[in-house]
């Protein structure tokens, strides 16, 4: 079956460092990927997402590309904030619309001042 | 207003009682979640309706009951809780039609439930 594979946390990090969260995906076919953000104490929120090969999915100052050839979709920040710290989450949708997402077991990064 | 909100958010109950965690979202999204998320972070789906519609049925116990009394909510209730049980339960929602709309997910903030 389809599943998602989280580097092992937690991740520690001084401001301003840079941030790379390796996420690799087995799938049949062409998932959907994602990246979800759980702040302390809350649901999770869409991060970013990407739909096809050679995507870039971007926003907050994050980015991740999806990479068919190496099944992967890294998510990097070039400079991490305080308020960066949280669960993320690498996520993938079956192909053909259906609603399950598979979700990685989330990476937890603390960003120290 | 909150698009998806659970209630309680809280919950400390005994080991054999019935509870029931209500969900409801206003987005106007036709499907809706339930996850279970451990207490190492692991989310798992358990249930998904669809207009009412039970559409994603995981390997879960049949003591948990999911109730879809409208498309705007999705309540889940649990039989015999069991000190296993106890994690947090987040309900979410997505918008039906094709591509990449319907896999965003909306969460709500969470339920902890404890069971002693």
């Amino acid at each position: 079956g389809n599943s998602v594979t989280q580097m092992e946390g937690p991740v520690t990090l001084s401001e301003e460092a840079f941030l790379t969260i390796n996420c690799t995906y087995t799938a049949t076919g062409y998932p959907s990927l994602f990246w979800y953000v759980q702040y302390p104490g809350e649901g999770l929120q869409l991060l970013l997402k990407a739909t096809k090969a050679d995507d870039k999915g971007s926003n907050k100052g994050f980015e991740a590309t999806y990479r068919k050839e190496t099944t992967s979709f890294h998510l990097e920040k070039g400079s991490v904030q305080v308020s960066d710290s949280a669960v993320y989450f690498c996520a993938l949708s079956e192909q053909g619309g259906s609603e399950k997402l598979v979700f990685g077991k989330g990476t937890k990064l603390t960003v120290n001042p | 207003d909150t698009a998806v909100s659970q209630t309680p958010k809280y919950l400390v109950t005994q080991m054999g009682n019935d509870k029931s965690i209500k969900c409801e979202q206003n987005l106007g999204h036709d499907t809706m979640y339930w996850y279970k998320q451990d207490s190492k972070k692991f989310l798992k789906i358990m249930f998904s309706y669809n207009n009412k519609e039970l559409i994603i049925n995981e390997t879960v116990p049949n003591r948990f009951s999911p109730k879809s009394p409208d498309k705007a909510h999705l309540n889940l209730h649990i039989n015999s809780l069991e000190l296993g049980d106890s994690a947090v339960y987040f309900c979410a929602s997505s918008q039906e039609g094709w591509g990449i709309a319907k896999n965003i997910q909306y969460f709500g903030a969470g339920t902890r439930l404890s069971v002693l």
